[in-house]
């Protein structure tokens, strides 16, 4: 079955240190995103790429980082600039959105909840 | 991005429809209006989405006002696997590079 893979489910990460949350997809798609969650709120964008070796900031990016070498992986580094990391990460991917008439859903992962030791 | 306002919260029988409603009253004429639902510690899941006329899948109905400034999710026999948090989005479908905007969403509760 087709579908988005993230990994690792739950992470944890000491002070000052970077870590990498990887998202992988098999559907095909051109654009990949990254989404951050805090409790009882909805999802702010980091990155997104809408195809290979480009991507953009979202609303949130200080702190993050991203690269996008291959179709198939979005990976998201949060760095030890980030000073709240703590949140639900999710990653997304949909058909290109820049395509006349793209009506085509996001599909989504199960998510990384990051935890600061 | 055309604003969606929804209810925080709603609850409903398990059995019975469940009517999710959904305000965008700033929706431009090429934007469609997507609903997603999330269970709690999971990735959103796509449940249906639409231009102007409603839509039926396995999963629910959708019903857009004929002005299209506000639409209605239907659960038509709510289980209690429906609860979750329900999105309504909108978004453009015709050029440019367009990412999706999710808010607070409804929370709905099916009890027994």
């Amino acid at each position: 079955d087709g579908g988005i893979t993230q990994s690792p489910k739950y992470l944890f990460r000491k002070e000052g240190q970077n870590v990498t949350l990887s998202c992988e997809q098999n559907l095909n798609h051109d654009a990949m995103y990254w989404y951050r969650q805090d409790p009882g709120q909805g999802l702010r964008l980091i990155y997104y790429s809408q195809i290979v070796n480009d991507f953009q900031k979202g609303d949130i990016a200080e702190g993050y980082s991203v690269s996008r070498e291959k179709k198939e992986s979005f990976p998201l580094t949060v760095t030890s600039a980030q000073k709240n990391p703590t949140a639900f990460y999710l990653c997304a991917s949909s058909p290109p959105q820049f395509l006349p008439d793209s009506n085509q859903p996001q599909h989504f992962g199960d998510g990384t909840r990051l935890s600061i030791l | 991005d055309a604003k969606t306002t929804q209810p925080p919260s709603m609850d409903c029988a398990e059995g019975r429809a469940a009517n999710l409603p959904c305000n965008h009253s700033t929706i431009s004429g090429n934007e469609y209006v997507y609903w997603y639902r999330q269970i709690h510690s999971q990735g959103p899941q796509y449940i249906i989405h639409g231009l102007k006329n409603n839509e039926t899948n396995e999963m629910a109905s959708l019903i857009i006002t004929e002005d299209r400034k506000s639409s209605t999710l239907i659960l038509p026999h709510a289980t209690l696997r429906d609860t979750a948090v329900y999105y309504c989005i909108v978004r453009g479908a015709s050029g440019g590079s367009y990412i999706p905007t999710f808010g607070r969403g409804t929370s709905l509760i099916v009890h027994p």
